[in-house]
């Protein structure tokens, strides 16, 4: 199957610190690419839906200004959690969509102190 | 109502036994389904992809889909314990790109 790499894997930051994680589609191109957020033992929660060149569409409740999404590329979408708080502590996954089927990165564990 | 909906569990089952999960699904715009089997603290991974109805197989995984019954499911034959995970179902929705998931089962294979 397609490979969809995520950087990085852990990043503990002090709060106020903005994180970036990446996302990035290896072997195919990714014109929609989605952010999810995950708590420990619970389904994935959509956060907003990235498309190539244009502004990332954010679902019911998440702030778009702190969490900025840019999809510069084809191959790459980056999510930047701004002036983190230990509340934005969770599992960050992008998945890649690749026609009608949908590949994950590996998942980012922020934790904020 | 959910647009799919998927029992989260747990499921416990002995070693060598089949594991079966299922999904219901409550609209049949899109005809797509998959299965993915999400370690903690991991990505999902895609395990069975599959858009028409019956059986598909790869290797110890067996995905059905029932159109009629908008049922889908996922049998893993002689369960080992690196088989325990989460498994979603998961569905292309009402438009294209709207990935629509379950809430994941969690197995656990005992040895």
């Amino acid at each position: 199957g397609a490979v969809v790499s995520q950087h990085p894997s852990r990043v503990i930051c002090k709060s106020g610190t903005s994180v970036k994680i990446e996302c990035r589609s290896l072997d195919f191109q990714a014109t929609t690419m989605f952010w999810y957020r995950q708590f420990p033992k619970k389904s994935l929660m959509l956060m907003a839906t990235s498309n190539e060149g244009s502004k990332a569409t954010y679902e019911q409740g998440v702030e778009k200004d702190k969490f900025l999404i840019n999809h510069a590329s084809l191959t790459l979408s980056t999510l930047t959690v701004t002036s983190a708080h230990p509340e934005d502590s969770s599992f960050y996954i992008c998945s890649a969509q690749d026609n009608e089927k949908l590949f994950f990165g590996s998942g980012t564990q922020l934790s904020v102190l | 109502q959910k647009e799919v909906e998927q029992d989260p569990g747990p499921l416990s089952v002995p070693e060598g036994a089949i594991v079966s999960l299922n999904c219901t699904y409550s609209n049949s715009a899109f005809q797509y389904f998959m299965w993915y089997r999400q370690y903690s603290r991991k990505g999902p991974e895609l395990l069975m992809y599959t858009y028409s109805s019956g059986n598909k197989e790869d290797g110890r995984f067996t995905a059905q889909v029932d159109k009629s019954s908008k049922y889908i499911s996922l049998f893993i034959r002689d369960s080992q314990p690196s088989d325990s995970a989460t498994y979603l179902c998961a569905r292309l929705g009402d438009s294209w790109g709207k990935f629509q998931f379950g809430a994941g089962t969690q197995v656990v294979v005992t040895p």
